[in-house]
């Protein structure tokens, strides 16, 4: 069965310091990876994805992500965070060949100190 | 607002009472899931649509549980006899071919 980690659950930073998230995944089959963030008081919002080609994807508000298939991970990058990214991050997976189904992190609450 | 909306935005009901949540996709979005996120967690898969058929249920998903969409437009989502454990978010997303899924803003329902 599939799965995906997320190591760490609750991160605190200080504006302008930089952002790693961890995320693994679980599955020997060919994977679709996401990136969702949920800013307070609002709906999951498609942060980035990797479906195949450059394993390094960028996304919206200066995130990107790195895909390295033999260790199975899908981290989460920003160079300076913001205030305003102050938000939970869910890692998701879906497997290629079934109905698109996402398999979600448990994930990351990042609050980013003014 | 052309995204997913869903109704209620929040339920509260009595342990054995039925609710229903209703989610409208994207219009030509052809593929729709119910997810439940619990505190704490991240969303969990209930159920999957392809235009009206119901393709695959999760096995979170007991028999109080049903989800239709019929003419594959809006679908529902019925839980009966409620029970404490089913307090949750109730989020419903869509997508079209092999685009990313869009989500709704929830239906947060509280068992009293």
């Amino acid at each position: 069965a599939q799965s995906v980690s997320q190591h760490n659950h609750h991160v605190i930073l200080s504006e302008a310091a930089s952002l790693e998230l961890g995320c693994n995944y679980s599955y020997g089959g060919t994977v679709n990876l996401f990136w969702y963030v949920q800013y307070p008081g609002q709906h999951l919002q498609l942060l980035l994805k990797y479906f195949s080609g450059d394993p390094l994807v960028k996304g919206i508000k200066g995130f990107e992500a790195e895909f390295i298939k033999s260790k199975f991970s899908f981290n989460l990058r920003k160079p300076s965070v913001q205030w305003s990214d102050t938000a939970e991050y869910f890692c998701a997976v879906n497997a290629q060949s079934n109905t698109g189904k996402l398999i979600f992190g448990q994930g990351t609450t990042l609050q980013v100190k003014p | 607002d052309t995204g997913v909306s869903q109704d209620p935005r929040h339920k509260i009901t009595k342990r054995g009472q039925n609710v229903t949540f209703r989610c409208d996709p994207i219009s030509e979005h052809n593929r729709l899931y119910w997810y439940r996120q619990t505190l704490g967690q991240g969303p969990e898969f209930l159920t999957y649509f392809q235009n009206e058929a119901q393709l695959e249920k999760s096995r979170l998903l007991s028999d109080r549980f049903s989800a239709e969409r019929p003419k594959g437009s809006f679908s529902t989502l019925e839980i009966q006899r409620t029970e404490q454990g089913d307090s949750a978010m109730y989020l419903c997303a869509s997508r079209h071919s092999r685009d990313t899924q869009y989500f709704g803003p929830g239906t947060r329902l509280t068992v009293l």
